[in-house]
């Protein structure tokens, strides 16, 4: 099937603790993204790709580092810097000729313990 | 990119016309308007997108008025369901040619349908 694979859904991690998700996709797509999402809030952009080995901070970057060797991969990776890291977290895809019509994985909860 | 703006909150009944409406006042010449639906626990899901006039599809229609600053998403005959956060989106279609396209989403709009 083709489409946006997040792992894992659940993660919790130990204060001082970095942890990396993971986002994969089939759809040949170019540009990536990470959004955050809090409880009873909206979207707020992390990070986004749009070609291989190049990405941009988007409006809340800071604590988060990301990488982009592949073109179908795009992991996250939350460092002990970001104070407050307990949300859902979403990773979406874009075909670049698409405009705004994105695809988002199913989300990662992450909790720090 | 232009800035949107739409209701907090909207409450309606079952088999009622909901009519969401988003203000995008600095939309620019060649933007796009997209709505997107949001359950608790998923992303976002595409509903619809038009660029004027109107654009109707299974499940919804979108209304654009001729100055292209706001549209209106309407969800006919809405269900326990359709009770999810609605997000309006604005950019360009284009392809950028060395630059991004940020995709900013603002808060939505929480829609609780009761029985």
């Amino acid at each position: 099937d083709g489409g946006i694979t997040q792992s894992p859904k659940y993660l919790f991690r130990k204060e001082g603790q970095n942890v990396t998700l993971s986002c994969e996709q089939n759809l040949n797509h170019d540009a990536m993204y990470w959004y955050r999402q809090d409880p009873g809030q909206g979207l707020r952009l992390i990070y986004y790709s749009q070609i291989v080995n190049d990405f941009q901070k988007g409006d809340i970057a800071e604590g988060y580092s990301v990488s982009r060797e592949k073109k179908e991969s795009f992991p996250l990776t939350v460092t002990s810097a970001q104070k407050n890291p307990t949300a859902f977290y979403l990773c979406a895809s874009r075909a670049l000729e698409s405009g705004n019509t994105i695809y988002f994985g199913e989300g990662s909860w992450l909790t720090v313990v | 990119l232009a800035k949107t703006t739409q209701p907090i909150s909207m409450d309606s009944y079952e088999g009622q016309e909901v009519n969401i409406t988003c203000s995008h006042n600095n939309i620019a010449t060649n933007d796009y308007i997209t709505w997107y639906q949001q359950f608790p626990s998923q992303g976002p899901r595409f509903i619809i997108q038009g660029y004027k006039t109107k654009v109707t599809n299974e499940v919804a229609s979108l209304f654009i008025p001729a100055d292209r600053k706001s549209s209106t998403l309407s969800l006919p005959r809405v269900s326990l369901s359709d009770t999810a956060v609605y997000y309006c989106l604005v950019g360009d279609k284009a392809l950028f040619s060395g630059g991004y396209n940020k995709l900013i989403f603002g808060a939505g709009t929480r829609l609780a349908v009761h029985p």
